[in-house]
């Protein structure tokens, strides 16, 4: 079993969808996660981050993790076209950046 | 420029050949980060280089990869005698720690896709 694992997708909505992405985690000792958004040819963006578990919004996008379950959740509301892209979870024990382990991603495409 | 700068963009490259790929950090940062990515794998650490620390190269797969840092600032990442199997986009970051957030911030290069004929 790998340790962090992501539905690869794709996943194709219309715009103005909610989106959901989640990731499952077996290690326990995880307390830092982190959502990157990737665009095709580009690095990985990080997109946002949270400690521990709760949620966390900033404009569309809401982080929530839930450590009793090891689940966590990116959600994109209102989706744009712009939204499309490959969108990474990733997650450590410490906050120290060679430690942190990603998912394999979802493709996301936001149809117009 | 502002951004981490990765070099060559694209290489193809015979089975059995030397790969030299470079990494331009963003000025100022002293962490930097080799990662391999693979089609439908997650971001698979290879090595970490922080200032003037031994670098940690915990994730190299095998001996035919190495990697230096001059003069705490440009990398390059060598694969020696490449094997199909190494075709993949190699990936740098670089972060500074944010500690307001008590965390590493990192920003990532575009990557340089490899292809191993």
């Amino acid at each position: 079993q790998k340790e962090v694992e992501q539905d690869p997708g794709p996943l194709s909505v219309p715009e103005g969808a909610i989106v959901s992405l989640n990731c499952t985690y077996s290690n326990s000792a995880f307390q830092y996660f982190m959502w990157y958004r990737q665009y095709s040819r580009k690095g990985p963006e990080l997109l946002m981050y949270t400690y521990s578990s709760g949620n966390k919004e900033d404009g569309r996008f809401t982080a929530q993790v839930d450590k009793s379950s090891k689940y966590i959740s990116l959600f994109i509301r209102d989706s744009q076209p712009s939204d499309s892209a490959t969108y990474l979870c990733a997650m450590s024990a410490n906050n120290y950046g060679q430690n942190f382990v990603f998912g394999p991603g979802t493709r996301l495409s936001v149809l117009p | 420029g502002a951004g981490v700068s990765q070099s060559p963009s694209n290489k193809v490259t015979e089975k059995g050949k030397d790969v030299e790929l470079r990494c331009d950090p963003i000025s100022g940062h002293t962490a930097l980060y080799w990662y391999r990515q693979s089609l439908g794998q997650g971001l698979e650490f290879l090595i970490y280089f922080q200032g003037n620390s031994a670098p940690d190269k915990s994730g190299l797969p095998s001996d035919r990869f190495s990697a230096e840092r001059t003069g705490g600032s440009v990398s390059t990442l060598t694969i020696q005698r490449t094997q199909q199997e190494d075709s993949a986009v190699y990936l740098c970051a670089s972060s500074f720690r944010a500690d307001h957030l008590g965390m590493d911030i990192q920003y990532f290069g575009a990557g340089t896709r490899l292809s191993v004929l």
